[in-house]
């Protein structure tokens, strides 16, 4: 069954306003983490903010939010005053409390972000 | 700074071959993870592994095997390689614990012709 789930394959962005991706995910576990990834054109894979579903507050990393809805089940990432380095594709991760120490990391499908000046 | 290093960015086999993808860490990492990445369907757990000679399966492991005889190398092989394992392969290890975000090497792109 799919765990993670983005719905947005593509999306643009003007250069400097904010921007919110989409993540919904599927668990029984109380206890989870979820994380954001992006993945620039060069392949690599580059961690960006993670939540706790025990965490009260959303969590916030420089110019990236979540906003965490957990009786909804989402986690969108929210970019703000967006970059043109900011293109790439982004996904969103869940591990789950079950996982104990196997520490194992489903991930969505992405969603390609495109930031045009 | 924390390292995951995949020996072959680019490897090029030809089906039925023996393949090894191998990957290192330097950060002492319990855990490490092999993934696959395709188009549209994100990345895919093929195996993981919590500690030395420990391994898991994950989503899709039917036709690769893992080894981790040491805690910073763990290893891919497509015992026979198929066309349609041709895919971008991501390792990545991390500590335990809930909070412990992945740490990824830069990839190999796989082509089994």
């Amino acid at each position: 069954a799919q765990k993670i789930t983005q719905t947005q394959p593509g999306m643009f962005v003007q250069e400097k306003e904010a921007v919110t991706l989409d993540c919904t995910y599927d668990t029984s576990d109380q206890s989870y983490g979820l994380f954001w990834y992006k993945q620039p054109s060069s392949g690599e894979m580059i961690f960006l903010i993670y939540q706790g579903s025990y965490d009260e507050q959303n969590a916030t990393e420089g110019r990236y939010s979540l906003n965490f809805q957990k009786a909804r089940k989402s986690a969108n990432l929210v970019i703000s005053a967006s970059q043109l380095g900011d293109s790439a594709m982004y996904f969103c991760a869940m591990r789950e409390g079950g996982s104990g120490n196997t520490g194992k990391l489903i991930f969505g499908q992405g969603t390609t972000l495109q930031v045009k000046p | 700074d924390v390292k995951v290093t995949q020996s072959s960015r680019y490897l090029v086999k030809r089906t039925g071959e023996k393949v090894f993808l191998e990957c290192v860490q330097d950060m002492d990492h319990e855990n490490m993870f092999w993934y696959r990445q395709d188009p549209g369907l994100g990345l895919r757990l093929i195996y993981f592994s919590y500690d030395v000679k420990m391994k898991e399966k994950g989503d899709i492991p039917e036709g690769y095997s893992v080894s981790r005889e040491k805690k910073e190398r763990f290893s891919l092989i497509l015992e026979s390689a198929s066309t349609n394992q041709t895919s971008m392969y991501l390792c990545a290890s991390s500590f335990r614990g809930r909070q412990s975000p992945l740490h990824f090497g830069n990839g190999t792109r796989l082509t089994v012709t």
